[in-house]
């Protein structure tokens, strides 16, 4: 099954600077998605940006998907010790009612 | 305003014993889903429930069972724990099928001794 593949595996950055991560994946979507997971905590919904969509904001998020790459990227901007958290992409199976998760990018925020 | 709740956040069993582990919602969302997660590893669906209709992953162990008794609760139930399936286990749903967010639990981390 398509699986979306995320890079950097890990990124650490200090406060105030951008945090930029990407994900592919392989297969035609309908949607994607990000999701932030704080460390042993559920996952908690950004963003979703569908496949006719090309740029999504929401506050320092932004979220860009190139469908004929089959690639997506997520902006935090000006990155905050509260953004500490791994990241996932999460793409849904054409036909089925089931996203499939990246392997996350986990991010470290210094303050 | 918790909207997925999951009990217990933390489950100690033995191996062979079986658990199980419980999820609840006050969304009124049509899908349920359970999710595996292992240390450092992508949420690895196990199944769903579309309303009452039950959808195995086609890799999910048969140790693994899971009950909808009605929209608000969905249950999973290993049947005998192996070591492996020590993990966080996430609940999550969605209003409908298709293309919609999905709302997460807490998780259940178990610990199988």
């Amino acid at each position: 099954s398509q699986q979306g593949e995320e890079d950097p595996q890990a990124l650490s950055i200090q406060e105030g600077e951008n945090a930029t991560m990407n994900c592919s994946y392989k297969t035609s979507i309908n949607n994607l998605q990000w999701y932030r997971q704080n460390s042993g905590r559920g996952l908690v919904h950004l963003i979703l940006i569908r496949s006719n969509e090309r740029e999504k904001h929401s506050g320092r998020l932004r979220v860009t998907l190139d469908t004929s790459k089959k690639s997506s990227s997520l902006l935090i901007t000006a990155s905050r010790a509260a953004d500490t958290a791994s990241y996932f992409c999460a793409t849904d199976e054409s036909g089925t009612y089931k996203y499939i998760f990246g392997t996350g990018t986990r991010l470290k925020v210094l303050a | 305003d918790a909207m997925v709740i999951q009990n217990p956040r933390y489950q100690v069993t033995q191996f062979g014993k079986p658990v199980t582990l419980s999820c609840s919602q006050t969304l009124n969302h049509n899908v349920m889903y359970w999710y595996q997660q292992k240390s450092s590893q992508a949420p690895k669906l196990l199944f769903h429930y579309y309303d009452k209709d039950f959808n195995n992953e086609a890799d999910t162990p048969d140790n693994f069972q899971s009950r909808r008794p009605n929209t608000s609760f969905c249950f999973l139930d290993i049947r005998s724990p192996g070591l492996g399936d020590a993990a966080m286990y996430l609940c999550a749903t969605s209003r409908d099928a298709g293309w919609e967010t999905q709302y997460f639990g807490p998780g259940t981390r178990l610990l199988v001794l």
